[in-house]
């Protein structure tokens, strides 16, 4: 099975800042990575996939970037609808597998 | 506008079983893969399983396999979770989340989610 690790777990941030979180695969999934959102009580919601294609109707403001190995989310300008937490995947192969997320919290 | 209802979640008490649905609207249910994913309290995404837009093709995580079974009625717009043997473990929301091929892709629309619990 693939393992996803994210980095940080964790992390703080205020309005406006510039936000990245790190998804790694312990094997390559060329480019088949997706970002979620989740918010508490909610459903997550599909923000990037295929590593950087941007989903219908999410701002510009996230983007996505890498592949094989190495993935990063950004934020470019932190708003506070974005205080969530955050989710990487890979559907390369079954089974499907999640990062363990990464919660933005208010600094 | 795609819609995913999630049901049949409750109480059960270890060893017990349950059947979740997902009634699904807005889309060619027959086209698309389903899964489930679930979530315990506080905790993480875990993918459970999935299956094919035809049915033919079904895969389950190491965790469940053999405990809980997938399946789909593409008459009815359904997909279902037959959960056996449960564990406290097995305690968590399960979302419904439809995929956006047939087979393997990414998630693109979750339910609501409908919790089970698992406890004496």
């Amino acid at each position: 099975d693939i393992q996803m690790t994210q980095s940080p777990s964790t992390l703080s941030a205020s309005v406006g800042d510039r936000v990245t979180i790190t998804c790694r695969a312990s094997q390559s999934i060329s480019r088949w990575l997706a970002w979620y959102q989740q918010k508490p009580g909610k459903a997550p919601k599909l923000l990037i996939y295929k590593a950087s294609s941007l989903e219908s109707g999410v701002p510009s403001r996230f983007s996505g970037s890498g592949s094989g190995t190495e993935f990063t989310l950004t934020i470019s300008s932190l708003q506070p609808d974005d205080f969530a937490t955050y989710y990487c995947q890979q559907y390369n192969n079954y089974p499907l597998t999640f990062g363990g997320g990464t919660k933005v919290e208010i600094k | 506008e795609v819609q995913l209802v999630e049901s049949g979640g409750g109480l059960v008490l270890p060893g017990g079983s349950l059947r979740l649905s997902c009634a699904a609207s807005g889309f060619t249910f027959s086209s698309y893969a389903m899964s489930w994913v679930r979530q315990a309290p506080g905790m993480g995404l875990e993918w459970v399983s999935a299956i094919s837009g035809s049915g033919g093709y079904t895969y389950y995580a190491d965790s469940v396999k053999g405990r809980f079974t997938i399946s789909r009625d593409n008459s009815k717009n359904t997909l279902y979770l037959q959960i056996n043997s449960l564990r406290a473990e097995d305690t968590a929301v399960y979302y419904c989340a439809k995929g956006s091929e047939q087979w393997l892709a990414k998630t693109d629309y979750w339910g609501q989610g409908t919790l089970v619990t698992v406890s004496s």
